[in-house]
């Protein structure tokens, strides 16, 4: 079975700094997706970041950036510019490749408070 | 663009009643799911469906039933609530394999008293 792990469980930043998110995972599987989850106050899940372990490529959306080791099996995320819209409880979490979609293990989550 | 619609979005219950919790998705998704929130433990998953008639379990299925009758349709039952049932209940869809992304609806919170 593959379990996440969220080491950090609150976290706060200033308006316009940079903050990073850590995120370990365990697994034997090879082909694998990882995934960012923003869960704001409204309690709507938003995907913020997907990375497929197959590309060595680290995975950019705008101010979101990730850094995926997958020999130590960490996918941390880096959220740059912060802004108070960024507020929230983020999770990481992991899907196989194979054998079917909509199956996520979900670490524990950051609750991240951007402040002014 | 609805999306995954959830129905109720907060519920009480009296411990040892049934209800279902309502999960409808207009975006043709094969792969549906069910989770619940709790503090402190990230979502964890119930049942999902890979298709209309296939259901399986997750990691914590007992005390709930699903059922796929059509692809946009994925109810979730609670057969006889209890206490530890409290949470909130999320319902998940996505296209498959290829295209990976979960859409969620927003939510169920369910209070068993």
């Amino acid at each position: 079975a593959q379990t996440v792990t969220q080491s950090q469980p609150e976290m706060s930043v200033q308006e316009a700094e940079t903050v990073t998110l850590s995120c370990t995972y365990d697994t034997s599987e090879n082909n694998y997706y990882l995934f960012w989850y923003k869960q704001p106050p409204s309690r709507q899940m938003i995907l913020v970041i997907r990375q497929e372990a197959y590309k060595q490529q680290n995975a950019t959306e705008n101010r979101f950036s990730v850094n995926f080791q997958k020999a130590a099996k960490s996918f941390s995320l880096k959220i740059s510019d912060s802004q108070l819209g960024d507020t929230a409880m983020y999770f990481c979490a992991f899907m196989k490749r194979t054998g079917t979609a909509s199956k996520l293990t979900f670490g524990t989550g950051t609750r991240l408070q951007v402040t002014l | 663009n609805a999306g995954v619609t959830q129905t109720p979005k907060f519920q009480v219950l009296k411990t040892g009643q049934s209800m279902t919790l309502q999960c409808a998705q207009d975006m043709n998704h094969e792969y549906m799911s069910w989770y619940r929130q709790d503090p402190g433990m990230g979502l964890r998953l119930i049942h999902y469906s890979v298709g209309a008639g296939i259901t399986d379990q997750g990691e914590v299925p007992n005390g709930y039933n699903v059922s796929r009758s059509t692809t946009e349709d994925f109810p979730l039952r609670l057969l006889s609530a209890a206490p530890s049932q409290t949470s909130v209940y999320f319902c998940a869809s996505s296209p498959g394999l290829v295209n990976t992304e979960a859409f969620f609806g927003q939510g169920t919170r369910l209070t068993v008293v």
